[in-house]
């Protein structure tokens, strides 16, 4: 069964700790997302990668950063520099294409919140 | 803010009825995408409709997409309580070339009552 999947479900973190939020997708997609979702909002992309070893900044990418060594995975972590990280984070994929005439493929999310 | 405006913000309709949500954006763009996504789940694509095409139908679903106005509308024909959910339009904008950068609205919550 191809899809996204996103790990762990819940996270907690402490007052000046990182996190990191994976990530994985068998899709075979070049592209991968992240995006972050406030209550009732909706959804506000981090940072975004279009092929290995490659990614740029999206919207609000301050307090966060993101590695793209594998074709399958795009982890986030979320540092301590990011002061209000709570948050439903969603990681998505998509096929590549030129006009981006390609719908995205959601994971999960992880539930983060502040201890 | 680049988000897109959706309204309304909430929906609440009986089972069977018809349920209609509307969608603004703000820049041109290469196709415009409505997303469904259950409480506490990810987003589920339903539909994305190119700039040169004006109306598409998948099930019970149709989309039109107005690009003068820069509007486009969903509309769920006989509701289901499984429709129950929040639906978001997701707007590319026609600059962005390659990467699938989206500009999503806020949502639309959509109960259906039994």
């Amino acid at each position: 069964d191809g899809g996204i999947t996103q790990s762990p479900k819940y996270l907690f973190r402490k007052e000046g700790q990182n996190v990191t939020l994976s990530c994985e997708q068998n899709l075979n997609h070049d592209a991968m997302y992240w995006y972050r979702q406030d209550p009732g909002q909706g959804l506000r992309l981090i940072y975004y990668s279009q092929i290995v070893n490659d990614f740029q900044k999206g919207d609000i990418a301050e307090g966060y950063s993101v590695s793209r060594e594998k074709k399958e995975s795009f982890p986030l972590t979320v540092t301590s520099a990011q002061k209000n990280p709570t948050a439903f984070y969603l990681c998505a994929s998509s096929i590549q294409e030129h006009w981006g005439n390609q719908p995205q493929h959601f994971g999960d999310g992880t539930r983060l919140s502040i201890l | 803010s680049q988000q897109g405006e959706e309204d309304p913000q909430a929906l609440s309709i009986q089972e069977g009825e018809n349920a209609t949500m509307n969608c603004s954006y703000k820049t041109s763009i290469n196709n415009l995408q409505w997303y469904r996504q259950n409480s506490g789940r990810g987003l589920v694509h339903l539909i994305l409709i190119r700039s040169n095409e004006r109306e598409k139908h998948s099930g019970r679903l149709r989309v039109t997409l107005d690009t003068s106005k820069k509007s486009s509308s969903l509309l769920i024909t006989a509701s289901r309580a499984a429709d129950t959910a929040s639906y978001f339009c997701a707007s590319r904008p026609e600059l962005i070339q390659g990467a699938q950068k989206l500009v999503f609205g806020q949502g639309t919550r959509l109960t259906i009552n039994p």
